[in-house]
């Protein structure tokens, strides 16, 4: 199993532009979610899943999207980005709900000029 | 709304040295707490969840539900305990993990 897959690794935009984080699981993971990791603010939960179908916000939504058409893929979508949006993004998905143990992807490291 | 706060953003400590990481959390229920560790160049990962009660690399974290903490010890600490360590936490009902502000915490030989 590959686990959690994000891609990109890394991407530089510039503000204004939009853009979409790849994330795909292949554990069959009904719950997936979407954290920034800020220095000294930890995880911050963007948005999450709790199945194909169903999406709802976290902490942090504004200025993302998210849909989950398949139980493997839970893409993110940056609109119009801003350098607010700076940040290492992790993909996660976990076999329970609520989730207890969560299963990360790498990161993708996003830079917004 | 439930928070969770780690209030060390670094220890530094020797090796052999005891090591506690603190973490207190504010709800009032029966939350379940866990403990997630980021090695250099790793991805993040559970270390261990106070369900358990059990000790993962020498770790140990004891619920205490009445200073609402969860706090993580080790005796002696290791060069390879280097990391970031998140504390966090998730409720029965709830939806979602809640993660603290983390603690990077420095073994030095």
């Amino acid at each position: 199993n590959a686990g959690v897959t994000q891609t990109p690794k890394f991407q530089v935009l510039k503000t204004g532009q939009s853009m979409t984080l790849q994330c795909a699981q292949d554990m069959n993971h009904e719950y997936m979610s979407w954290y920034r990791q800020d220095p000294g603010m930890g995880l911050r939960l963007i948005h999450y899943s709790v199945g194909a179908g169903i999406t709802d916000q976290g902490e942090v939504p504004n200025g993302y999207n998210v849909s989950r058409s398949t139980t493997e893929d839970f893409p993110l979508r940056l609109l119009s980005a801003a350098p607010s949006q700076t940040s290492v993004y992790f993909c996660a998905s976990s076999p329970t709900h609520p989730p207890d143990t969560q299963y990360f992807g790498p990161g993708t490291r996003l830079t917004v000029l | 709304a439930q928070r969770v706060t780690q209030p060390e953003k670094l220890l530094s400590v020797f090796k052999g040295a005891p090591v506690e990481l603190k973490c207190n959390y504010s709800y009032s229920g029966s939350p379940e707490l866990f403990w997630y560790v980021q090695y250099s160049r790793q991805r993040l990962q559970l270390l261990l969840r106070h369900i358990s009660r059990e000790s993962i690399k020498g770790f140990t974290a004891d619920l205490n539900k009445g200073e609402t903490s969860f706090h993580l010890k080790k005796p002696f600490a290791q060069e390879e305990d280097s990391a970031m360590y998140y504390c966090a936490l998730s409720l029965a009902a709830g939806n979602k993990l809640t993660f603290g502000g983390g603690t990077r915490v420095l073994v030095k030989p």
